[in-house]
């Protein structure tokens, strides 16, 4: 099946920093890509995604790039708020039918923490 | 608009009692659903999905058990909960290929 690896599992940047998040997966056939936020205590929350025919993708202050070809996807916060800090989990979903179809593949996560 | 709705919010059970967590999704049909369970402090972790009535796959053996008795009903049960059963329980919906997924508020179950 599908293997999603995320680093780094924390990451501390200064307010108005950029941090930038990455991520891999192992299966070719991947092709959707989401990040989620979760702030403490809250449900993890779908900030941003991107499909396979897509290289890249923004929105405000959050873009989100893909190479197919290394099989790695990235997300990027620019000017970075306090009210940023949470986790953020990277997940890859494979093209499929039956019973599989739909289904996410998570990383571990990565706890960001803005400083002011 | 869609909404996803899951209770309790928070539940305290003894170790060795059942359980039963219910969610229910509004404003979509045939959704596809997923239970997830978040340890404290680290990932998701898939335990069932469904993508249809008394259609059920599980990822982890565990005294834990789903069923699906309607289009938007989601049921995650045990008949006795263990310490380790603690955490943060998330029911999702998704729909479509590819496939967003949305979350519900979740239950915070402490098992003592």
């Amino acid at each position: 099946g599908e293997n999603v690896e995320q680093h780094p599992s924390t990451l501390s940047v200064q307010e108005g920093d950029s941090a930038v998040i990455k991520c891999t997966y192992s299966d070719s056939a991947s092709n959707y890509f989401p990040w989620y936020k979760q702030e403490l205590g809250k449900r993890p929350q779908l900030i941003i995604d991107i499909r396979s025919n897509v290289g890249e993708k923004k929105d405000q202050r959050i873009a989100v790039t893909l190479n197919k070809t290394a099989k790695h996807f990235s997300l990027h916060i620019t000017e970075t708020q306090p009210e940023d800090s949470a986790v953020y989990f990277c997940a890859a979903s494979p093209r499929g039918g039956g019973s599989t179809l739909g289904r996410l593949y998570f990383g571990r996560g990565t706890q960001l923490t803005v400083w002011p | 608009s869609q909404t996803i709705h899951q209770w309790p919010a928070t539940l305290v059970q003894p170790v060795g009692s059942p359980l039963s967590l219910e969610c229910t999704v509004e404003g979509t049909s045939n959704p596809n659903l997923y239970w997830y369970r978040q340890a404290a402090g680290r990932g998701l972790q898939l335990l069932f999905y469904s993508v249809g009535i008394g259609q059920i796959s599980s990822e982890v053996p565990q005294n834990l058990s789903a069923s699906r008795p309607q289009d938007r009903q989601f049921i995650l049960s045990s008949k006795k909960l263990l310490l380790s059963d603690s955490g943060f329980y998330l029911c999702a919906w998704g729909q479509g290929d590819p496939n967003e997924q949305f979350f519900g508020p979740g239950t915070r179950l402490t098992v003592l």
